[in-house]
């Protein structure tokens, strides 16, 4: 049973425009979320972080936005080649609790 | 600061045999999480632990899957009789006491052949 789904495997978007991901979830006892980005062969790094009390969250080019139902979305902008990567989000029930993870969405961002 | 830490990164065995995986957590992290990705999927919990004890183990498989964290020394998962199946990566992730997130090691691709 997949509680966090990433519908979208991938996503193409230009240098400097903006890519938005998105994460849909069913548990309505999730309070705090989390995005990472993994590049091949290497482990999740942690990119920014929201709580199901906020609507936002910022940290430089990233954002992750928890306006709407069961849903987020992380904006990168401007998007840069080196962001290309398989972005996860991820989703936990109170605190010391595991992490339920999507799928992930593949991006390239295209120079 | 060093962060998480596993060994082996990479590891092959033959079926039947015995698989060892090292994590040790960042510096001052007495939480650690094992997740296991298979093939064209995402992360899935397999085990959380605290020193010298088991809080989650929800998402182990009930035979052959073992993990401990000792009171010295880093955690280990641990697979008897491997069989082709169990081919995946394993992440280790830590947090420290108060806080929800979990900074990811660099992973063990492990090979059954």
């Amino acid at each position: 049973d997949q509680q966090v789904k990433q519908n979208s495997p991938s996503l193409s978007v230009q240098e400097g425009r903006i890519s938005i991901l998105n994460c849909d979830y069913t548990n309505s006892m999730f309070d705090y979320f989390l995005w990472y980005k993994k590049y091949p062969a290497e482990g999740p790094t942690f990119l920014i972080s929201i709580s199901s009390i906020k609507d936002k969250n910022e940290d430089g080019r990233f954002t992750v936005l928890n306006k709407s139902a069961k849903h987020l979305s992380l904006h990168i902008v401007p998007s840069q080649p080196g962001d290309s990567a398989v972005y996860f989000c991820a989703a936990s029930v109170g605190t010391g609790n595991q992490f339920y993870f999507g799928t992930g969405t593949s991006l390239t961002v295209i120079p | 600061n060093a962060g998480v830490m596993q060994n082996p990164r990479h590891l092959v065995r033959r079926r039947g045999q015995e698989a060892r995986l090292r994590c040790s957590p960042m510096k001052g992290h007495s939480h650690v999480y094992w997740y296991r990705q298979l093939p064209e999927e995402g992360l899935k919990f397999m085990v959380y632990l605290q020193k010298e004890n088991i809080i989650d183990e929800s998402g182990m498989p009930k035979e052959r899957f073992s993990a401990e964290f000792p009171k010295e020394g880093p955690s280990i998962l641990r697979i008897q009789q491997v069989v082709r199946g169990d081919s995946a990566a394993y992440f280790c992730a830590s947090s420290s006491s108060g806080t929800r997130t979990q900074y990811f090691g660099p992973g063990t691709r492990l090979t059954v052949l």
